[in-house]
């Protein structure tokens, strides 16, 4: 079946540091891929998504390409900030439009 | 102009009690859902609405209940409330196809005492 994992958290950088949060996926076919933020005591926010192979979704400084043949989609930015501090949810949506979740990955900057 | 929001957002009730939480989008989709995180901040989906029809239903108890009087919303109603169902629940929306964003509501604490 479908499912999506990513990995635990917390990770705890330092401002200005660089960001890789691992997101990897199985599904049938070509499913859509998403990250998802939410800030401490806030619903969820999309923050980007990639629709096909080889697409670069990016919003906010932050980037994730959808590799196919890797199977994966993971969150970079090259300089966080403390207002990045949040749990990050990288998602995809399988072909009967269920969105499939990973876990979530707090992250903490600190100044 | 909240694109999906939810009411209220932040209920805490005792045991055995009956609730509703309401949710409506102004975003003109036809599907909407609602989904429960817990603790750990995992989350799961619970039902799934297209056109008014239901066509996402997971292993959810019977005493959740979602109506959906029209596309524009899907109001949730727990019956007999326990410790278990403290949570927050997440209303959201979206138009219906592969690719397109699920955009959500800001969530809804359930606090059951």
């Amino acid at each position: 079946g479908n499912s999506v994992t990513q990995m635990e958290g917390p990770v705890t950088l330092s401002e200005e540091a660089f960001l890789t949060i691992n997101c990897t996926y199985t599904a049938t076919g070509y499913p859509s891929l998403f990250w998802y933020v939410q800030y401490p005591g806030e619903g969820l926010q999309l923050l980007l998504k990639a629709t096909k192979a080889d697409d670069k979704g990016s919003n906010k400084g932050f980037e994730a390409t959808y590799r196919k043949e890797t199977t994966s989609f993971h969150l970079e930015k090259g300089s966080v900030q403390v207002s990045d501090s949040a749990v990050y949810f990288c998602a995809l949506m399988s072909s009967n439009y269920q969105l499939i979740w990973g876990a979530g990955t707090k992250l903490i900057i600190k100044p | 102009d909240t694109a999906v929001s939810q009411t209220p957002k932040y209920l805490v009730t005792q045991m055995g009690n009956d609730k509703s939480i309401k949710c409506e989008q102004n975003l003109g989709h036809d599907t909407m859902y609602w989904y429960k995180q817990d603790s750990k901040k995992f989350l799961k989906i619970m039902f799934s609405y297209n056109n008014k029809e239901l066509i996402i239903n997971e292993t959810v108890p019977n005493r959740f209940s979602p109506k959906s009087p029209d596309k524009a919303h899907l109001n949730l109603h727990i019956n007999s409330l326990e410790l278990g169902d403290s949570a927050v629940y997440f209303c959201a929306s979206s138009l219906q196809g592969s690719g397109n964003t699920i955009y959500f509501g800001e969530g809804s604490w359930l606090t059951v005492v």
